[in-house]
């Protein structure tokens, strides 16, 4: 397995510019989350789903989209790229709430 | 709204002494509490979680955790470090039906020889 995979490992993106992280997982898990780390903050929820199909909003959801057509693949979209979004970026994946997430290795985006 | 503190931002310990680092948590109902680790430029690494029943919790490498309702605490403990365990280390809190992790702000370990 190769549990929660991210690409890119590392993007330089220019403000206003618009990308798409990519995340897959391979463990048949429903839920998937987005969580952005920044120094002296920890993790803090991006968006969230629960089954294909269905996403919410997490904690800092803004200038960022997400969609979840497949099991497998949670893409978190930035349309326009701003500096406070500069961060490192990680996906996630469970089962369920009590059995812990699996993260991802994550992606580091800078904005300039 | 649930959420999770961890009192020391680093700490510093020598190679072969007891480390313990202290989380807090505020949430209104059973909650779901797992230690996570991070190694520099690595993503995150379960520890170990609790749930329910027995307070001690042990996980991988060595570690353990005490639950402590009256105290809302959920502290991690490991009786001799060693070099290798100088890394991030986060705690975190889910409800029974909520899947959405809410983490501290981590601590920071330093093993020195």
């Amino acid at each position: 397995n190769a549990g929660v995979t991210q690409t890119p490992k590392f993007q330089v993106l220019k403000t206003g510019q618009s990308m798409t992280l990519q995340c897959a997982q391979d463990m048949n898990h429903e839920y998937m989350s987005w969580y952005r780390q920044d120094p002296g903050m920890g993790l803090r929820l991006i968006h969230y789903s629960v089954g294909a199909g269905i996403t919410d909003q997490g904690e800092v959801p803004n200038g960022y989209n997400v969609s979840r057509s497949t099991t497998e693949d949670f893409p978190l979209r930035l349309l326009s790229a701003a500096p406070s979004q500069t961060s490192v970026y990680f996906c996630a994946s469970s089962w369920g709430g009590d059995y812990g997430y699996t993260f991802g290795s994550g992606t580091r985006l800078t904005v300039v | 709204a649930q959420s999770v503190t961890q009192p020391d931002i680093h700490i510093t310990v020598s190679e072969g002494a007891s480390l313990e680092l202290r989380c807090n948590y505020s949430y209104g109902a059973t909650p779901y509490l797992f230690w996570y680790v991070q190694s520099p430029g690595q993503g995150l690494q379960l520890l170990l979680k609790y749930f329910s029943g027995d307070t001690l919790v042990q996980g991988i490498k060595g570690f353990e955790a005490e639950f402590k309702r009256s105290q809302s605490s959920f502290n991690l403990r490991k009786p001799s470090v060693h070099w290798s365990d100088a890394a991030e280390y986060f705690c975190a809190v889910a409800g029974a039906n909520d899947y959405k992790l809410s983490f501290g702000a981590g601590t920071t370990v330093t093993v020195r020889a």
